[in-house]
């Protein structure tokens, strides 16, 4: 089955850097387009940008943009995503999603990662 | 960017009631509309895509319809493990945006 596990949350300070990756299994990883989105605590699903399956094509949400940057390394089955001039409203649980269905929708989550943006 | 509004922010209900939530979207997204479930501590899980379409493994009591802006999803008979926080997403364009989300707690 689809497995998505997220990896290097933690506490960094406002203005530092950061990237998480995410491993994935059980699907064809080079045939889809990836997403992150994000939870910040008790709040809402914030999406915060998408890499197509060649990794050439990249949109980013409005809160992110300029800051983050989504990649992928297809011989590695592994997503990234590059997080620079951290802010505390950054602080969340990340998401790495998968779009197999029609290359659209959101079906297989991981579990996330917890980042906290804290001087 | 497209906007997605749910309402009721929360509902109380008991088990075995028909639930309809919705969502409604600031233009027209034909049927690109998901439905997500979220308990707390857990990821998302997706429940209807399309609008309509019954995502495998999810029971029968979940049903969507809807096009264009307007959009239901409906529980017909709520069970105890129904109890959650259910959110839209349009899949029409990017950004993707989500709805605020709607709480259903136990009457």
């Amino acid at each position: 089955q689809v497995l998505l596990v997220e990896s290097g949350g933690g506490v960094v300070q406002p203005g530092r850097s950061l990237r998480l990756s995410c491993a994935a299994s059980g699907f064809i990883f080079s045939d889809f387009p990836m997403h992150w989105v994000r939870q910040a605590p008790g709040k809402g699903l914030d999406w915060v940008g998408v890499v197509s399956a060649d990794g050439n094509i990249k949109y980013y949400g409005d809160s992110v943009k300029g800051r983050f940057t989504i990649s992928r390394d297809n011989s590695k089955k592994t997503l990234y995503l590059q997080m620079n001039s951290l802010r505390g409203e950054d602080t969340a649980v990340y998401h790495c999603v998968s779009a197999l269905t029609y290359a659209v929708y959101f079906d297989n989550w991981g579990q996330g990662t917890l980042v906290t943006v804290s001087s | 960017d497209i906007q997605m509004t749910q309402s009721p922010s929360s509902v109380s209900a008991s088990i075995g009631d028909r639930v309809t939530l919705t969502c409604r979207a600031s233009q027209d997204i034909n049927r690109w509309l998901a439905w997500f479930q979220q308990k707390p501590g857990k990821a998302p899980k997706l429940l209807i895509y399309a609008a309509s379409n019954l995502q495998s493994g999810v029971p029968s009591r979940f049903s969507g319809s809807g096009s264009g802006t307007d959009f239901t999803l409906t529980i017909s008979s709520l069970q105890p493990e129904d109890f959650a926080t259910y959110y839209c997403q349009q899949a029409d364009s990017f950004p993707r945006t989500f709805g605020q989300g709607t709480k259903v707690e136990i009457k």
